[in-house]
């Protein structure tokens, strides 16, 4: 049964870096199957694509965070994870990880999420 | 603002057949999957619906959904309590060359 759970910190100052890692139980990142992906919601606010990521390395931005964003993986501990720098309060929201389908472009596993709160 | 457009709300009694739509363009609907993801309060997405129509293992099939060149719909037949939450429409985007994600749409059963 596939698990995915986020992790990171819940409070990061203005400015920072943010790093979120996303663990992966009962199905291998190193899939020709799959993407990994990210995706955030703020508070009361809807859904917004982060970015994803191949098991090859291979990896596609939201174009409105890419200058900011860096995806990786580690097969080897079955994670992928997330560096979003130069916080704002706009970067305030939930995150969670995904699996997505190669050929359907759907995510169809979400991890339960994670709250990060930017703020001094 | 959303690429993909949907009503911010949606309601009916128990029984009613409701039906969300999702308005896009020809880089997103037009062309490409569409998906639909339930969320209640609280709680991450799941997956409702994908390429336009199909339903995943274990949804009802009182979900479903179609599509009509830009635009799409999720229609709920034989409304439940159990239905209220928030759903959100998606596409892949060629010229985003990304996903978007509709604004969501609430659903009340009155």
């Amino acid at each position: 049964q596939l698990q995915l759970q986020e992790s990171g910190p819940g409070l990061v100052k203005p400015s920072a870096t943010l790093s979120l890692t996303c663990s992966v139980s009962g199905d291998s990142i190193n899939s020709s199957s799959h993407y990994w992906g990210w995706i955030r919601q703020p508070p009361g606010g809807g859904l917004e694509w982060i970015g994803s990521i191949y098991y090859s390395g291979n990896s596609y931005y939201n174009p409105s965070l890419k200058s900011r964003l860096i995806l990786s993986l580690d097969t080897s501990e079955n994670q992928f994870s997330l560096r979003l720098r130069s916080l704002t309060a706009a970067d305030t929201a939930v995150y969670y990880c995904a699996r997505e389908l190669v050929t359907m472009y759907v995510f169809d596993m979400w991890g339960q999420g994670t709250l990060v709160t930017v703020s001094s | 603002q959303s690429v993909l457009t949907q009503p911010p709300s949606a309601s009916g009694t128990p029984g009613q057949r409701v039906t969300i739509s999702c308005s896009g363009s020809s880089s997103n609907i037009d062309g490409n999957a569409v998906n639909w993801y339930q969320q209640f309060p609280g709680t991450a997405p799941k997956l409702l619906v994908y390429n336009d129509n199909q339903r995943p293992s274990g949804v009802p099939d009182r979900f479903s959904g179609s599509k009509s060149g830009t635009s799409a719909s999720l229609i709920i037949s034989g409304l439940q309590s159990d239905d209220e939450a928030d759903y959100y429409c998606s596409a892949w985007d060629d010229s985003v060359i990304g996903y978007v994600f509709g604004p969501g749409t609430k659903v009340t059963v009155l």
